[in-house]
């Protein structure tokens, strides 16, 4: 079946440091990959998306990485800040256009001062 | 920048009892859905809606649980007999192509 696995335990990490968040998936050809934050008791935001011919994904602090022989995409926040704290979540998608998400079970992310 | 809202944010019910979600999508969005996240859990898909009709939907999303898109602004969840199992944070995303965007969310509770 199915799986798509983040990492397991919560990531805690020293501002200004480089956090790296991992997702693994297996039986699954996801056309492309987001990545969101989801604060407590909000809704997901959107980050980066990232398509199967691509590589690397980039936007100010935020790097992603895909690699579809692996099958694992992995979420850098470079210079973090207390700010970043939330949990991370993985989504993958199977259509082109108009699929549904499938969501990893997210990785709680902390930064401290 | 446009935005997806979601009301009521929170919703209190009794068992059995019938509850309609509703949101308001990006305006020129064309897919529309609806996730679901159960406390301390991953978000779960229940349904997508293209061209006024289901595009697709999950085991999640029986009989109880229908949608509809009423006007050009509106997306609707309707549960027809809450359960206890059915309390949950639902989410309603829109999108033109791929990137989805997400509501707030209704907290719903039922009691």
């Amino acid at each position: 079946s199915q799986k798509i696995e983040q990492n397991s335990e919560a990531l805690n990490i020293q501002e200004g440091k480089t956090a790296t968040l991992t997702c693994n998936y297996t039986n699954y050809s996801p056309a492309y990959l987001q990545w969101y934050r989801q604060d407590p008791g909000r809704g997901p935001v959107f980050l980066l998306l990232i398509r199967e011919n691509e590589k690397e994904k980039r936007k100010e602090r935020l790097k992603v990485t895909f690699d579809t022989t692996l099958k694992q995409s992995l979420f850098h926040i470079t210079a973090s800040q207390p700010a970043d704290s939330a949990t991370y979540l993985c989504a993958l998608a199977s259509w082109r256009q108009g699929g549904k998400l499938i969501f990893g079970q997210g990785t709680e992310l902390s930064v401290k001062p | 920048e446009p935005e997806v809202t979601q009301t009521p944010s929170h919703q209190v019910t009794q068992m059995g009892q019938e509850v309609i979600l509703r949101c308001v999508p990006i305006s020129n969005h064309l897919y529309f859905y609806w996730y679901r996240q159960i406390l301390g859990q991953k978000v779960e898909f229940l349904v997508s809606f293209y061209n006024n009709e289901i595009s697709e939907k999950s085991e999640i999303f029986d009989d109880q649980f229908s949608v509809e898109r009423p006007d050009g602004s509106n997306f609707t969840l309707k549960i027809r007999s809450t359960k206890l199992e059915d309390s949950a944070m639902y989410f309603c995303a829109s999108t033109i192509t791929d990137t989805q965007y997400f509501g707030p969310g209704t907290r719903l509770t039922v009691l």
